[in-house]
C-alpha cells in the first residue's frame, strides 16, 4: 500500500520569505507521479505542481518548485517569495505507476504573516 | 468558467434522507473521480467513472452510495438514507486522461454535506 507522510501539521512564514513543506512517501513502484495541491479556506483543491519519478529535473511552476530526492523518497514543496494569499492547506499526493488513484497526505497548514 | 463545477456547495440533510451531489467535468475531460474529505484529513478516493461506465468503485461504501456519469449531463453521487457519519466534504475531479500516473486531476470546489 502507498503511504504519504506530511510531518508538519502547521507552518508559519513571513511574507516574501521562502518556505519548504515536507512530504515523504513509501512505495515499491519504480514509476510513479507526485503532486501537490493547495486548499485555501474557500475549500477548493487547486493543482500546483507535478513530478514524475523518472523526471531528471525538479519540477518548477512559477514560485513553486518541487525538491525531489528519489533515494530519500521525499518530494518537498518549496514556495519562494511567500504571499499572504499562499495561506492555505497544502496536500502532497502520489499515484503509483499505471494507477489513476492518488493517495493523499493529511496536509500541512501554512500561514503567511505580513 | 471552464473548471470543474460542483453543486450544491452546501447541502443539509436530515438522517434518512437522500443526498444528490452533482459534478460537471472540465470541458474535454471524460474521466471523473469522486473523493471524500473528513475534517483534518486528506482526500479519500471513492469512485472513478467514464461516460456510462464505472471503472473503479473500490473506495465506495457497499451500501447506500452510488455514482453515475450518464452520456448526457453531470456525474451524480447519490447517498441514500444518510447518517451523521456521512457528513463530510465531497470533491469531484476530472482529467483528460486515465490509467496513468501522469494523471493530473483538476478538482471542483466541493460539496459540504451536513447531516442533522
Amino acid at each position: 500500500a502507498q503511504k504519504i507522510t506530511q510531518t508538519q501539521p502547521g507552518m508559519f512564514v513571513q511574507e516574501k520569505e521562502a518556505v519548504t513543506l515536507d512530504c515523504t512517501y513509501d512505495t515499491s513502484d519504480q514509476s510513479y507521479g507526485l503532486f501537490w495541491y493547495k486548499q485555501p479556506s474557500s475549500g477548493e483543491m487547486i493543482f500546483l505542481i507535478y513530478q514524475g519519478s523518472y523526471d531528471e529535473q525538479n519540477a518548477t511552476e512559477g514560485r513553486y518548485s518541487l525538491n525531489f530526492q528519489k533515494a530519500r523518497k521525499s518530494a518537498n514543496l518549496v514556495i519562494s517569495a511567500s504571499q499572504l494569499g499562499d495561506s492555505a492547506m497544502y496536500f502532497c499526493a502520489m499515484s503509483p505507476g499505471g494507477s489513476y488513484i492518488p493517495t493523499f497526505g493529511r496536509g500541512t497548514s501554512l500561514i503567511v504573516h505580513p | 468558467n471552464a473548471g470543474v463545477m460542483q453543486n450544491p456547495r452546501h447541502l443539509v440533510r436530515r438522517r434518512g434522507q437522500e443526498a444528490r451531489l452533482r459534478c460537471s467535468p472540465m470541458k474535454g475531460h471524460s474521466h471523473v473521480y469522486w473523493y471524500r474529505q473528513l475534517p483534518e484529513e486528506g482526500l479519500k478516493f471513492m469512485v472513478y467513472l467514464q461516460k456510462e461506465n464505472i471503472i473503479d468503485e473500490s473506495g465506495m461504501p457497499k451500501e447506500r452510495f452510488s455514482a453515475e456519469f450518464p452520456k448526457e449531463g453531470p456525474s451524480i453521487l447519490r447517498i441514500q438514507q444518510v447518517v451523521r457519519g456521512d457528513s463530510a466534504a465531497y470533491f469531484c475531479a476530472s482529467s483528460p486522461l486515465g490509467g496513468s500516473d501522469k494523471n493530473i486531476q483538476y478538482f471542483g470546489a466541493g460539496t459540504r454535506l451536513s447531516v442533522l
